[in-house]
C-alpha cells in the first residue's frame, strides 16, 4: 500500500464548476497535510496546509481533513483555466513529507 | 529578494560522470531537502538536512551524496553509481517542521 494515494485523474471540469480532489494516507501518526499545485515543467507551489480536523478555506480553495478516516481533500470552487495543473497531496510525519503521485486537473473554457 | 535558487536549470551527464546540482536559499531556513520527480510520479526524498554539518538519507539515497557546510547551501552530487539519474530534481527548504518551499528545479538528462 502506498503511503499517500490520490485519485489518478485526469480530472476535467468546465469553467466555473467545482473540482474535487481526494487523498488518503496510511500513517495514522501523520501530523500535517499540504496541497501543492504544479504547472507542467515547473516546481510545486504551496496552495494550502491543514493540521486539524475539519475545513479550512482560503479564497476559492477549501481543504478538508478527517484524521479518523485518514482522508484529506481539496475543493476548488469557480474553477478557472489557470487552475489547470497537477495537484500534489503531501503528508508530514516527523519533519518528512510523503507525496502522492498527483491528480491532473484540466479546466475547460 | 528572498528565495531558493537551483542551478543549472538543465544538465546533461555522460555515462560514468559525477555531476553536482546546486541549491542555495536566503530564507534563513534550518532544514533543506532534495527530491527526485519522475514523469507521472510524485516526489521522492533523496536526502535531507535539519542543521549544518548533519544530514540524513531519505527513501532513495543510493547513488547520491550531499554536504551541508553552510546553512544557505545544500549541494547534491549524482554519482556514477546512480544507474537511472534522468529526472527532475527539486530542492526545498523550511523552518524545521513547517511548510516546505521549493526551488525552480534542475532537469538532469543522461546522454
Amino acid at each position: 500500500q502506498k503511503e499517500v494515494e490520490q485519485n489518478s485523474g485526469p480530472l476535467s471540469v468546465p469553467e466555473g464548476a467545482i473540482a474535487s480532489l481526494n487523498c488518503t494516507y496510511s500513517d495514522r501518526g501523520s501530523q500535517s497535510f499540504f496541497w501543492y499545485r504544479q504547472y507542467s515543467g515547473k516546481s510545486p507551489e504551496l496552495i494550502m496546509f491543514i493540521y486539524s480536523n475539519g475545513d479550512k478555506e482560503d479564497g476559492r480553495f477549501t481543504a478538508q481533513l478527517n484524521k479518523a478516516s485518514q482522508y484529506v481533500s481539496l475543493l476548488i470552487r469557480d474553477s478557472q483555466p489557470s487552475d489547470s495543473a497537477t495537484y500534489l497531496c503531501a503528508v508530514n510525519r516527523d519533519y518528512k513529507l510523503s507525496f502522492g503521485a498527483g491528480t491532473t486537473v484540466t479546466v475547460r473554457a | 529578494d528572498g528565495g531558493i535558487t537551483q542551478s543549472p536549470k538543465y544538465l546533461f551527464r555522460k555515462e560514468g560522470q559525477n555531476v553536482t546540482l546546486s541549491c542555495e536559499q536566503n530564507l534563513n531556513h534550518d532544514a533543506m531537502y532534495w527530491y527526485r520527480q519522475d514523469p507521472g510520479q510524485g516526489l521522492r526524498l533523496i536526502y535531507y538536512s535539519q542543521i549544518v554539518n548533519d544530514f540524513q538519507k531519505g527513501d532513495i539515497a543510493e547513488g547520491y551524496s550531499v554536504s551541508r557546510e553552510k546553512k544557505e547551501s545544500f549541494p547534491l552530487t549524482v554519482t556514477s553509481a546512480q544507474k537511472n539519474p534522468t529526472a527532475f530534481y527539486l530542492c526545498a527548504s523550511s523552518i524545521l517542521g513547517d511548510t516546505q518551499y521549493f526551488g525552480p528545479g534542475t532537469r538532469l538528462t543522461v546522454l
